[in-house]
């Protein structure tokens, strides 16, 4: 099992470009989320989705966007990149009970 | 509105019960307390769960005080590899809105 996966591992962005943040999951999971990591903090939720079709905002949407068209995927896409944005980025998934299953993450840097 | 209070840091002695403390005095009656860790740069890693009993696992134990206000983490036999950041959480299984805080980070020292 490939669990949930993400890419690209790595990336640098210049000021004021897009891009998107794949996740994919082949657990069949329901529930799938997207945290953002800053150095020497904790994880703070961007979205979630509780099943395809339906996405809400977490603590901090602004800058992001997210789509759920199948069960198995949910991109982040990064709008107009800015500094503040630099960080671990993190997706997420689970079923009903609450027990997360994370990818490896995704480090971007905003130049 | 943290839902969860927990130490910055600690210690403990290889070989030694690591006992990290949660305090969730605002808790639900239909909301859950679960512990994560997350070791290094790595993607957190859930440990166990639990409502009300006492909880074993593998992994740890989750003890909860009756009147569940509070709880704890006990790695029974802590080892260098268990030097990471614990996150305690409480949620309800219909809140899909899982947040974390800035968690507990231990050290295990030989």
């Amino acid at each position: 099992n490939a669990g949930v996966t993400q890419t690209p591992k790595f990336r640098i962005l210049k000021i004021g470009q897009s891009m998107t943040l794949q996740c994919t999951q082949d657990m069949n999971h329901n529930y799938m989320y997207w945290y953002r990591q800053d150095p020497g903090m904790g994880l703070k939720l961007i979205y979630y989705s509780v099943g395809a079709g339906i996405t809400d905002k977490g603590e901090v949407p602004n800058g992001y966007n997210v789509s759920r068209s199948t069960t198995e995927d949910f991109p982040l896409r990064l709008e107009l990149a800015a500094p503040s944005q630099t960080s671990v980025y993190f997706c997420a998934s689970s079923y009903l009970t609450g027990e997360l299953f994370f990818g490896e993450g995704s480090r971007l840097t905003v130049l | 509105d943290a839902k969860t209070t927990q130490p910055t840091s600690m210690d403990c002695a290889e070989g030694r019960a690591a006992n990290l403390p949660c305090n969730h005095s605002t808790i639900s009656g239909n909301e859950y307390v679960y512990w994560y860790r997350q070791i290094h740069s790595q993607g957190p890693q859930y440990i166990i769960h639990g409502l009300k009993n006492n909880e074993t696992n593998e992994m740890a134990s989750l003890i909860i005080t009756e009147d569940r206000k509070s709880s704890t983490l006990i790695l029974p036999h802590a080892t260098l590899r268990d030097t990471a950041v614990y996150y305690c959480i409480v949620r309800s299984y219909n809140n899909n809105d899982m947040r974390f805080g800035a968690g507990t980070r231990l050290t295990v020292k030989p």
